[in-house]
């Protein structure tokens, strides 16, 4: 299995609302990532796992909460989002430490009324 | 501060070779990557090159001068389905984990 999951593919909540990001890897990598991209713009970094451990958290708002229950998932709880935060979250990851390669899902697309 | 350089937009006719530079400014430097992301889709992982000189992937090659703080990716035989952005990255210099993505050249095949 050479793929990176993500669930749901698109999710439109309100800004009172909880929800859920959910990622899934079976290639044994040992880190996972969450990124943020914009429309036109390149991925940004906002959270690292390394071993189920967090290892970067690149000052991301208190209302996204990474969690790694195990060393193939990866959730990103979402809490009173704002419209702002719109945007297509990518799940990704990568043998440890690699600067070479990372693997992406295919990402949810998040628009927050 | 790292940062990449790279072309906003290129178009080029199907059928044709197309070259994608990328300069870096970085303190500490962990090779280059490239990743092709289309519209809608996931970045994919493309090719990395370590040493200077070319990496060949079928119509794809990466070419790294690390004197020169550049590199580039090259696409020949070009096919509609190759209109995507490209994102050449760098390692950060403090984090192994971090990739520095430039902002993207978006590559527009034409018929």
């Amino acid at each position: 299995d050479t793929e990176v999951t993500q669930t749901p593919k698109h999710l439109v909540m309100g800004m009172t609302n909880k929800k859920s990001l959910k990622c899934e890897q079976h290639m044994g990598h040992r880190a996972m990532y969450w990124y943020k991209q914009k429309a036109k713009k390149p991925p940004e970094l906002m959270f690292v796992y390394s071993y189920e451990k967090l290892s970067i958290n690149e000052s991301v708002p208190s209302r996204f909460s990474p969690e790694c229950p195990n060393s193939s998932l990866l959730n990103l709880h979402l809490h009173a989002l704002q419209p702002e935060d719109s945007a297509l979250y990518l799940c990704a990851s990568s043998q440890v430490a690699s600067g070479r390669s990372q693997f992406f899902g295919p990402g949810t697309r998040l628009t927050v009324l | 501060g790292q940062s990449l350089e790279q072309p906003s937009e290129v178009t080029a006719v199907e059928g044709a070779i197309v070259q994608i530079n990328c300069t870096y400014q970085t303190s500490g430097f962990y090779g280059l990557s490239w990743y092709q992301q289309h519209d809608g889709g996931a970045p994919t992982f493309l090719s990395y090159n370590g040493l200077d000189g070319l990496e060949e992937t079928g119509r794809f090659s990466s070419f790294l001068s690390r004197s020169d703080s550049y590199g580039y990716l090259l696409l020949q035989e070009l096919q509609m389905k190759d209109s995507a952005s490209y994102f050449c990255a760098v390692r950060d210099q403090d984090s192994s984990y971090k990739l520095i993505f430039g902002s993207g050249t978006r590559l527009l095949v034409r018929p």
